[in-house]
């Protein structure tokens, strides 16, 4: 069966400090991945999605990037975080072809201070 | 105005009521999704519907196309229903839209 992880599940950083969660997919290859945001309050928001190796598409511009140097592996980063950063990082896949379900990890909650 | 409205934002119920959670939106889709946000934060994925209805346990989910909206049913509810449910649309192959959410709360 799969399964996806994310690490760490929480995190307090300074504005300024760089950012790495990282996700990982296990029991699937050349799964779609997802970052996605949800900042308190609001509801969730696509960061980034990727469907393949070294492919990435963003879909809001931000200070953060994201990579996949594996094909069950998604990184999100940034050199330099804003308090504006702040929320709740879930990572999700979906099979490449096939029905669109999407299935999400257990998330990362960020506070930046 | 978002692309998907949920209604209510927040509903509190008793144990054993019909819960009713309302989903519109205002572009085209590929597919509906309903999903379940838990106090922890983890989300799991209801169903995913294109037309019709749906039924899972106590839960049913129906869509009418035409009209661009979306129920979500809940049948003889529990506590452990407490949750916050997201209606979300698949825009094309990879990007999903989502609902504020509704903030379920189910008293015993």
């Amino acid at each position: 069966s799969q399964t996806i992880h994310q690490w760490p599940a929480t995190l307090v950083q300074p504005v300024g400090s760089p950012l790495s969660l990282e996700c990982t997919v296990e029991g699937t290859s050349n799964p779609n991945l997802y970052w996605y945001r949800q900042a308190a309050g609001r509801g969730l928001q696509l960061l980034f999605y990727s469907v393949g190796i070294g492919q990435i598409s963003s879909e809001v511009p931000q200070n953060l990037s994201a990579s996949r140097p594996q094909d069950r592996q998604f990184i999100l980063s940034s050199k330099k975080l804003l308090l504006s950063d702040s929320g709740f990082y879930l990572c999700a896949w979906r099979e490449l072809a096939g029905v669109e379900t999407q299935y999400f990890g257990p998330g990362t909650r960020l506070l930046v201070l | 105005k978002n692309e998907v409205e949920q209604s209510p934002q927040n509903l509190t119920a008793q144990e054993g009521e019909f819960i009713t959670i309302n989903c519109s939106y205002s572009v085209g889709i590929s597919a509906l999704h309903w999903l379940q946000q838990h106090p922890g934060g983890g989300i799991v994925s209801l169903f995913m519907l294109s037309s019709g209805k749906k039924k899972h346990g106590r839960l049913i989910a129906t869509i009418n196309i035409q009209e661009k909206h979306s129920s979500l049913h809940i049948t003889a509810s529990h506590p452990r229903d407490s949750a916050v449910y997201i209606c979300a649309v698949g825009q094309g192959a990879q990007k999903l839209v989502f609902g504020q959410g509704t903030r379920l709360t189910i008293n015993p």
